[in-house]
């Protein structure tokens, strides 16, 4: 099926460990976005990317670092992990940039730092 | 900046019973405005939208209507089902900024 996939679906990290989220979408949206969902705190954006080979920050990109070198992937790098970055973490493309025709959203990869 | 706000939940209905959830936003430009529902295990799906004041986004018998008088965008459904048990987040995009904005979630339980 068509969307939006992510891996790991879950990843249990010691703090100070590094590991690197995929994103792949088949749907050839230039927009991909990564976001973290937490309690009471509804999605943040991590970082974002306007097309292959770009990338910008969000609200909350301390500690993460993206790659985008294809137009179909979108990689999230946690360098050295810190049990604040314990998550879910969802990515999402886009046809336009305003999001008119809706996020395609990936299922999410639950990650915890201990 | 831009902002949403929505109602603090969690809301627990019965079968049947009629449902709202509030949101409201500020925006530096002129918004479009999503629903978005995130059912367990799942990553989030586009409900509805509104891209212009006093428009009407409807789907799966949920509606909401852009008030810019009121900077709102509130959810309803007339008859809950069990099925509609989900977090429901309120989003808001602006023209030149590329992204969605999200309120907090409201996480909705519908007992039969």
């Amino acid at each position: 099926n068509a969307g939006v996939t992510q891996t790991p679906k879950f990843r249990v990290l010691k703090t100070g460990q590094s590991m690197t989220l995929l994103c792949a979408q088949d749907m050839n949206h230039e927009y991909m976005y990564w976001y973290r969902q937490d309690p009471g705190m509804g999605l943040r954006l991590i970082h974002y990317s306007v097309g292959e080979g770009t990338t910008a920050k969000g609200e909350v990109p301390d500690g993460y670092n993206v790659s985008r070198l294809k137009k179909q992937n979108f990689l999230l790098g946690l360098e050295s992990a810190a049990p604040s970055q314990t998550s879910v973490y969802f990515c999402a493309s886009s046809y336009d940039p305003k999001g008119l025709y809706g996020y395609t959203f990936g299922s999410g990869t639950r990650l915890t730092v201990v | 900046g831009n902002s949403v706000t929505q109602m603090e939940g969690p809301v627990t209905l019965s079968e049947e019973a009629f449902l709202t959830i509030n949101c409201t936003y500020t925006a530096t430009g002129y918004p479009s405005l999503f629903w978005y529902v995130q059912y367990p295990g799942e990553g989030l799906q586009l409900l509805l939208k509104a891209t212009k004041a006093d428009d009407k986004g409807s789907n799966k018998g949920f509606e909401a209507t852009y008030r810019k008088e009121t900077t709102s965008f509130h959810l309803e459904k007339g008859s809950v089902q069990v099925s509609d048990s989900a977090v429901y987040f309120c989003a808001l995009s602006v023209s030149n900024d590329y992204k969605l904005s999200f309120g907090a979630g409201t996480t909705v339980t519908v007992r039969a």
